[in-house]
Order: C-alpha cells, then structure tokens, then sequence
C-alpha cells in the first residue's frame, strides 16, 4: 500500500481560478513533508518543505497546510497560470531515516487552460 | 548557485554498450543520489551515496553501478542494459550526509537524464 496518497489525480482548471491539491499520509515516523512541482521532462523542483510543527507554508502563489493530527497535507495555488501546468508531488520523509528515506505520492497532474 | 547538473540530457544505447550518466553540485551537499522515474510515476530511489560512501543500494540490479568520486560528482555506469530499463534518471543531492534530521535538508534535484535503450 502507497503511503502518501494524492487526490485528484488530474484536475483541469481555468487561468487565474484557484485549486487546491490534496495529500494523505501513513508515514511514521513523520519528519517532514515537501511538495514538489515537476513540469513534463523535468526534474522536480521543491515550493515547500514543512515540520510536524508547521501549519502552513507560503511560496509565492503556492500555500501548503499540514494537520500533523490527522495526517494530511493540501497545496493551494492561487490565480494559477498557464506555467503551473505541471505535476505536484507531495513527498514525506521518515523520522527513522531522515530526510533521506522518501515516500512518494503519484502526484497531481495539473493542466491549466487560457 | 542550487544546481544539480547532469549529462547527457537524452542517451540512446544498444543492449550492449557500456555508458555513464553524470551528475555534479557543487553546493557542498554530503549526500547524494539516483532515482529512476518511468512516464506517470514517482521517482525510486536507487542509490544513496553519504560522505562520498555508498549507503544505500535499494536492490538495483548490478548492470547499474554508481561511482562517487569525489564529493560534488556522481556517475551511475550502465551495462548490458534492457529495454525496460528506459526511464529518466534523476541525480539529487541534499545538504545533510545520510540519517540527517535537519528541517532544512531540502534535496534538490536535476533536470534528468532521459534514457532509451534499444
């Protein structure tokens, strides 16, 4: 079974609406949790990286929140644009091994249209 | 400077040749690493290299065979490839050696090394 699983799998969305991404995790110990945008062909790229601590993270139009309790992490875009098309990873590291032991969620692949 | 660099960007090998993939920081960063991505999926960890020493082998078949050479150059050496092996190929690197905790350890990653083989 997965340990961090994303929802939607795919979304649609109209330049300049909002969205928000999804993530549930089982991983224990819980670390940290980043999110990564990767556009089609390249390699990720980390928007946030947060703590059991944390509650939310701003990088720029990019929001990510974390319930530690409940285990569940979301990403909000705001005002999307046509260069947010890409997929977002939601990616949680164990205590046990560091930062260097990663589960992977399969993404959210996000197209957004003119 | 937050480059993780590799080369070639595309590969195309035959079954039997011998290549190398190539990766270089130069951030400082104690660890680094391989993952393969197949088209829609997550990336898997291969290797981990700590300290320029080899930590983690996740079970990767031995026609891959990483080398450290130094502490910002990261090589995986390919032989006697198959078809299946086609993939992207994503070096990383983070600033903590292995087991490291620190909540600034982001890994930063590469654009890839797409592979095909043929």
């Amino acid at each position: 079974k997965n340990q961090v699983e994303q929802s939607p799998q795919s979304l649609i969305i109209l330049e300049g609406k909002n969205c928000t991404l999804q993530c549930n995790y089982t991983v224990s110990p819980f670390s940290n949790l980043r999110w990564y945008k990767q556009d089609t062909g390249r390699g990720p790229v980390s928007l946030t990286i947060m703590t059991f601590s944390e509650n939310t993270k701003s990088n720029g139009r990019y929001t990510a929140t974390l319930d530690a309790d409940t285990k569940q992490s979301s990403l909000h875009i705001t005002a999307s644009q046509l260069s947010d098309s890409a997929s977002y990873i939601c990616v949680v590291s164990a205590g046990a091994y560091g930062n260097n032991r990663l589960a992977f969620g399969k993404g959210n692949q996000v197209v957004v249209i003119p | 400077d937050t480059e993780v660099t590799q080369t070639p960007k595309h590969l195309v090998m035959g079954m039997t040749n011998k290549k190398s993939l190539k990766c270089e920081q130069h951030m400082g960063h104690r660890a680094m690493y391989w993952y393969k991505q197949k088209a829609k999926k997550p990336p898997e960890l291969m290797f981990v290299y700590s300290y320029e020493k080899l930590s983690i082998n996740e079970s990767v078949p031995s026609r891959f065979s990483p080398e450290c050479p130094n502490s910002s150059l990261l090589n995986l050496h390919l032989h006697a490839l198959q078809p299946e092996d086609s993939a992207l190929y994503l070096c990383a690197s983070s600033q903590e050696g292995f087991g490291g905790t620190g909540v600034g350890n982001t890994i930063y990653f590469g654009e890839g090394s797409w592979l095909t083989v043929v």
